[in-house]
């Protein structure tokens, strides 16, 4: 049962570009979304987040876009640079309850200098 | 900045032993996550814990699991006939506002 997917499992780009990570959720009930970053044999790191009553955060060279009608969020990184070169995991929740987090499968980027 | 810690980074053990895994949460966060990743795949919710209990758990977390806060700064999840199919990474997590902020895990090892 995917109720977060993530469907293109790479993605590779030229450093100074911009990198758009793409995520669809079939849940209706999440209310919150968020995008986490994951190296090798580390654990997930939180990157940005946005609620449900918003349709865009931005955070420096981050910014995550929601499209509740669509059910479908993505993640632009502009300008990309070699250090965000990682697995990145969309996630979803909703609040009130455990909020535990239910993510998708991740993508792998890979920005080449 | 204050981050999730874990121990150990490594373990390795047989099949049918006892494992527990250890973690120290953030210090004034409130609810307390493990989830588990098996080699190539995603990132799975196992248990939740809030106020002392738990607050849900997934189909994956058994009777063979089992989650602590013994003295009000470590997480442990004790695993106690460890299976094949637990060999994954373990992740701790905890949060005080919607952000987890997870651990870097603990490599689980069954033969």
């Amino acid at each position: 049962d995917q109720q977060v997917k993530q469907n293109s499992p790479s993605l590779s780009v030229q450093e100074g570009r911009i990198s758009i990570l793409n995520c669809d959720y079939t849940n209706s009930m999440f209310d919150y979304f968020l995008w986490y970053k994951k190296y090798p044999a580390e654990g997930p790191t939180f990157l940005i987040s946005i609620s449900s009553i918003k349709d865009k955060n931005e955070d420096g060279r981050f910014t995550v876009f929601l499209n509740k009608s669509a059910k479908h969020l993505s993640l632009h990184i502009v300008p990309s640079q070699p250090g965000d070169s990682a697995v990145y995991f969309c996630a979803a929740t909703r609040r009130g309850g455990s909020e535990k987090l239910v993510f998708g499968k991740g993508m792998k980027l890979t920005v080449n200098p | 900045e204050p981050e999730v810690t874990q121990t150990p980074s490594h373990q390795v053990t047989q099949m049918g032993q006892e494992v527990i895994l250890r973690c120290v949460p953030i210090s004034n966060h409130l609810y307390f996550y493990w989830y588990r990743q098996i080699l190539g795949q995603k990132v799975e919710f196992l248990v939740s814990f809030y106020n002392n209990e738990i607050s849900e758990k997934s189909e994956i977390f058994d009777d063979q699991f089992s989650v602590e806060r013994p003295d009000g700064s470590n997480f442990t999840l004790k695993i106690r006939s460890t299976k094949l199919e637990d060999s994954a990474m373990y992740f701790c997590a905890s949060h005080r506002g919607y952000e987890q902020y997870f651990g870097p895990g603990t490599r689980l090892t069954v033969t």
